[in-house]
């Protein structure tokens, strides 16, 4: 089976730009989650998303959001793009909103912010 | 959530058994225990879980003493393969927003 995958694996963008990342969940997972890993931290969280509605939202600004679509892919959007932004950009599903601590990680979206 | 504390990194022979330790003081009556591995440049993978006593699975086991104010993860003959960083999360089973410290660098030598 399919694990989570994103694209893209890596992106190199300007200060003030606009990006756009992606996810697909595992078959049958419903619920996505977006993280921000910067080198050297664990991962912190962004947002959650579970049949198409944000059910959490992390302390990230307002120029961080995100959708999911019909068939449960996700899309994250980060505007005016700022240095700090450079991160590994982590997506995760999970089975069910709740019931389980366990969320399947993909590989993530290496962002370069020059 | 409850906040944890573990060592910032641990050194390890191969074959040898490892133990992290994780201290949450300030763990809820109804949280429970996770723990989680990264490789560099890959997402985390949920390893185990436990609410109190003893939890064993292919991988590893999980200690949690009655007082559940802190737990160990026992990696048993670890190979280079298990040079990882480890993290443990403490929080109520389905919350779904994940609270990652910094974690534990394992590194195993030959």
């Amino acid at each position: 089976d399919a694990g989570v995958t994103q694209s893209p694996t890596h992106l190199i963008k300007t200060r003030g730009q606009h990006v756009t990342l992606r996810c697909s969940p595992i078959s049958g997972h419903k619920s996505v989650s977006w993280y921000q890993q910067v080198l050297g931290q664990g991962p912190q969280f962004i947002f959650q998303y579970y049949e198409k509605e944000e059910r959490g939202r992390g302390n990230f600004p307002d120029r961080f959001s995100a959708r999911q679509f019909p068939n449960y892919s996700s899309e994250l959007n980060v505007n005016a793009l700022l240095l700090g932004d450079s991160a590994l950009y982590l997506c995760a599903s999970s089975f069910i909103n709740s019931g389980s601590y366990e969320q399947y990680f993909g590989p993530g979206t290496r962002l370069t912010v020059t | 959530l409850a906040k944890t504390t573990q060592p910032i990194s641990m050194d390890s022979y191969e074959g040898q058994e490892v133990n992290i330790t994780c201290s949450h003081n300030n763990i809820a009556t109804n949280d429970y225990i996770t723990w989680y591995q990264q490789f560099p440049s890959q997402g985390p993978r949920f390893i185990i879980q436990g609410y109190k006593t003893k939890v064993t699975n292919e991988v590893a086991s999980l200690f949690i003493p009655a007082d559940r104010k802190s737990s160990t993860l026992s990696l048993p003959r670890v190979s280079l393969s298990d040079t990882a960083v480890y993290y443990c999360l403490v929080g109520v089973e389905g919350y779904s927003t994940l609270t990652f410290g910094k974690g534990t660098m394992l590194l195993v030598s030959p």
